[in-house]
């Protein structure tokens, strides 16, 4: 158990819905990030927050948004959602925003 | 913005042989290099780690060497066992600035009877 909480565990929703993922951070660490995984895919960087600042992007479509808040905990909010979007989504986290990172259990979305 | 190759995708090796994974990074700043073990439908978790200042770290069965001036490192597992198979990730950063850690594209490693 890494200490990272992700939330759900499982999701299955339909195209054009919306779902909020949720994650909690080791109990210390000031930085969350965000990863998506589809199948046999390798790990594609989302975006990072470090201390409720947005610090770092990656490959995150508009349709998706995420904000840290005050108690540190980090929502991911993905809409419009599409069947491609059917993916793990891990959250993971770190003391400091560069240090190791380590990863919650994950969600897996599921689009019908 | 770093880009990190991994080698190879996959690896099917028997039981007791060794395993290498093989990785290189574009960006000669980069100072740390984690390495991560995913099981199927699970989360990847580190396994060992190395930075810059040294060039080889050793857990049990598992090593990690690193070439600064070839930037390159290499996971090295001996003595494998059937519960090493998983999926292997390698990444880069440099942790000196505000960059994001840089994953390798993972090699599915089979550790066959």
């Amino acid at each position: 158990d890494s200490g990272v909480t992700q939330t759900p565990k499982h999701l299955i929703t339909a195209t054009g819905q919306r779902v909020t993922l949720r994650c909690s951070p080791r109990s210390g660490d000031l930085s969350v990030y965000w990863y998506q995984q589809s199948l046999d895919q390798g790990l594609q960087f989302l975006i990072q927050y470090y201390n409720g600042e947005e610090r770092a992007k990656g490959n995150i479509l508009e349709r998706f948004s995420a904000q840290q808040f005050p108690d540190l905990h980090s929502e991911l909010n993905l809409s419009s959602l599409e069947l491609g979007d059917s993916a793990l989504y891990f959250c993971a986290s770190s003391v400091g925003a560069e240090e190791t990172q380590y990863f919650g259990p994950g969600t897996r979305l599921l689009v019908l | 913005g770093e880009n990190v190759e991994q080698h190879p995708s996959t690896l099917s090796v028997q039981e007791g042989d060794s395993a290498v994974i093989k990785c290189t990074y574009s960006d000669s700043a980069s100072n740390y290099f984690p390495w991560y073990k995913q099981e199927l439908g699970k989360r990847p978790q580190l396994i060992i780690d190395i930075r810059s200042n040294v060039g080889e770290k050793k857990d049990q069965r598992i090593a990690v060497t690193l070439n600064k001036t070839a930037k390159h490192f290499s996971l090295h597992i001996t003595e494998t066992q059937p519960e090493d198979s998983a999926v292997y990730f390698c990444a880069a950063i440099n942790t000196g600035t505000a960059s994001k850690l840089t994953f390798g594209t993972g090699t599915r490693l089979q550790v066959t009877l």
